[in-house]
């Protein structure tokens, strides 16, 4: 089935950093979407992304759809210590519903 | 309601026993599915509802596991015979219909946590 590889797998930042992650695959999807979720609830999508090339921001939060329709990276600028939280990378392709990524546990330290 | 309603929010049950988990999704959304979150890892889908047609359950792991959902209201997932590997948090997700150019975006209740002892 379709995959995404997402990286880094956890990062410690310092508060006021600016923090990047990405996911990647091997197929061509047709929507990109970061949710980030706390501990104890349901994802909550950030960005949703729908053509390839389209930059996005949210907020202090910006993200891309790759060219090539096969990865996605999503920014977040001057952390602060609500960013905690595990963020995911989803899309979709062929198949109707939803592929997430393995998720990306973010720490802010003061 | 609001937002998506899954209930109960924390289920412990013995190894062996049946389960029930519900989901109220968001009203107008036809779309419906449940993902199961292992600790420490992504979502893994499980199965998908839309409107009337035929749900997808390309994604449930054995026979044990099933799903009904009655037009486009309450679903509820049963777990049969539950094992230990069972144990996770298992999120429902509502939409408006894929392809509908509606943003494509799900809305995720806040889960249910079922440990298996």
């Amino acid at each position: 089935g379709q995959q995404l590889n997402q990286s880094p797998q956890s990062m410690f930042i310092q508060e006021g950093e600016d923090v990047s992650m990405n996911c990647t695959s091997s197929s061509i999807f047709n929507t990109w979407l970061w949710y980030k979720q706390d501990p104890g609830e349901g994802p909550v999508l950030l960005i949703a992304l729908y053509k390839a090339g389209e930059l996005t921001s949210n907020g202090r939060l910006t993200a891309q759809f790759g060219i090539t329709r096969k990865d996605s990276f999503l920014n977040i600028s001057a952390s602060i210590p609500s960013d905690v939280g595990i963020y995911f990378c989803a899309s979709s392709g062929s198949a109707r519903q939803l592929t997430f990524g393995s998720g990306t546990q973010l720490t802010v330290l003061p | 309601g609001a937002g998506v309603s899954q209930s109960p929010s924390n289920k412990v049950t013995e190894k062996g026993k049946d389960v029930e988990l519900r989901c109220d999704p968001i009203s107008g959304h036809t779309a419906l599915y449940w993902y199961r979150q292992r600790l420490g890892q992504g979502l893994e889908f499980l199965i998908y509802f839309q409107g009337n047609s035929a749900p997808d359950k390309s994604g449930l792991p054995s026979d044990r596991f099933s799903a009904e959902r009655t037009g486009e209201s309450v679903s509820t997932l049963t777990i049969q015979r539950t094992q230990q590997e069972d144990s996770a948090v298992y999120l429902c997700a509502s939409s408006f219909p894929s392809g509908s150019g509606q943003g494509g975006g799900y809305t995720f209740g806040s889960g249910t946590r079922l440990t298996v002892v």
